[in-house]
């Protein structure tokens, strides 16, 4: 099993629409979970992270968390076509290792 | 603030050359991490540093792979003998204190095509 599992996609949703991008753990010590975006040929970017149970939300960023059901979600709002990348789940586990997810292709169609 | 650097930025070798990676962090940064990410997979930690100490390396095919971070400051990850499922982007990251290592600046990493 993987430490951490997204839906590789792709998900496609039109522009103005709210992108849901779901991602599961396996370590249940894991206290702290991060989205990062990567657009093709770049690098990891980090936009979000969450520490708590419960919503947090940064401009048209909102992560989800839920540490009994191990998982973590990111719903972008108003999504244009410009949040066009693949989205990874990265998440430190109980002995502060850091695992990445294999990420989500979002793509934004105008 | 200068970000992470890295070269070289593309690397081109036959299967059972060796290569070298270098990676310079953002000033500052204690914390310094090599990733693998081949393409459509996520990226694999395959090793974090602590200043020039090693925190973790589980990941890091010994056999081959090996890295050093002299001072505390500039690493290098070097590959011998590379194999054909080597080639992959070679990704560098160093993170500031806080946030448990998980705001983590990339460089543009080195892209590695073994032949």
């Amino acid at each position: 099993q993987k430490e951490v599992e997204q839906n590789s996609g792709p998900l496609s949703v039109p522009e103005g629409a709210i992108a849901s991008l779901n991602c599961t753990y396996s370590d249940r010590g894991s206290q702290s979970f991060f989205w990062y975006r990567q657009y093709s040929g770049k690098s990891p970017e980090l936009i979000m992270f969450i520490y708590s149970n419960g919503d947090k939300e940064d401009g048209r960023f909102t992560a989800q968390l839920n540490k009994a059901s191990q998982y973590v979600s990111l719903l972008i709002r108003d999504s244009q076509p410009s949040d066009s990348a693949t989205y990874l789940c990265a998440v430190t586990g109980g002995g502060n290792q850091f695992y990445f997810g294999t990420g989500t292709s979002l793509t934004v169609i105008p | 603030e200068a970000g992470v650097a890295q070269s070289p930025r593309y690397k081109i070798i036959e299967k059972r050359q060796s290569v070298a990676f270098w990676c310079n962090p953002i000033s500052g940064h204690a914390t310094l991490y090599w990733y693998q990410q081949i393409l459509g997979q996520g990226p694999k930690l395959l090793i974090q540093f602590q200043n020039n100490g090693v925190v973790d390396d589980s990941q890091l095919p010994k056999d081959r792979f090996s890295a050093e971070r002299l001072k505390g400051v500039d690493s290098t990850l070097k590959i011998q003998p590379a194999k054909l499922e080597d080639s992959a982007v070679y990704l560098c990251a160093s993170s500031p204190p806080g946030l448990a290592g998980g705001e983590q600046y990339f460089g543009p990493g080195t892209r590695l095509t073994v032949t």
